[in-house]
């Protein structure tokens, strides 16, 4: 059983659409995490979920909105795509706010053309 | 200063051979320390967390030093399949926001070659 699932894989999309990426984990972790990985490799947290309590990374464009439906699920949807969306974003879980391993989907790889 | 800084690489080294990480952080305030190892293409995978004491894994041994706010990762004997990335990563563990983050540096490239 997959611990974090985020789908779809690969998405490619065109300027200006609006998009969303789901994640799943079933590890019954407490909180949640979207980063985003641009070409230079750079892992950067963009939003973290804990108990209703969503923390924003102040850098993140407010196209970029999280929903979570239930404490299993973080959603990421992303609106106006731009070129400069284009990165590999992942999805993660952990147990009490990131003190413990946080645990990663496999990634969704964005490209904006 | 960055909140986590790494020596981005890339390192090249023999088999066999021994390879030392370092990692400095910003945040006195941090409380969870962690390397993190990602392979090309794949997602983040913890390799081990970092206590004060220091604790080793085979043949990883990782390194605390809070007072001077420093984290290592040292691997003996390297082998082809340790060719990864290596991720220092820091929870910076304040009570409001930014304790649920966990914060990564740019990462460290390893190549392991024959």
């Amino acid at each position: 059983d997959t611990a974090v699932s985020q789908t779809p894989k690969y998405l490619v999309t065109q300027m200006g659409n609006d998009k969303s990426i789901k994640c799943e984990q079933n590890l019954g972790h407490d909180t949640m995490y979207w980063y985003k990985q641009d070409s230079k490799k750079f892992l950067k947290i963009m939003f973290s979920y804990n108990n209703k309590e969503l923390i924003i990374n102040e850098t993140v464009p407010n196209r970029f909105s999280p929903k979570s439906p239930d404490k299993a699920h973080l959603n990421l949807h992303i609106n106006s795509l731009e070129l400069g969306d284009s990165a590999v974003y992942f999805c993660a879980s952990s147990l009490a706010g990131g003190f413990t391993e946080a645990f990663f989907g496999q990634g969704t790889r964005l490209t904006v053309v | 200063r960055k909140e986590v800084e790494q020596d981005p690489g890339p390192f090249n080294v023999p088999e066999g051979a021994t390879v030392a990480f370092n990692c400095t952080y910003s945040n006195s305030a941090s409380q969870s320390f962690f390397w993190y190892r990602q392979d090309c293409r794949k997602e983040p995978k913890l390799l081990m967390s970092v206590y004060s004491s220091g604790n080793e894994d085979g043949r990883f041994t990782a390194q605390l030093n809070r007072a001077s706010q420093y984290i290592s990762l040292l691997i003996r004997d390297s082998k082809l399949s340790d060719s990864a990335t290596y991720l220092c990563v820091v929870n910076k563990g304040d009570s409001g926001a930014g304790s649920y983050q966990l914060t990564f540096g740019k990462g460290t490239k390893l190549s392991v070659i024959p």
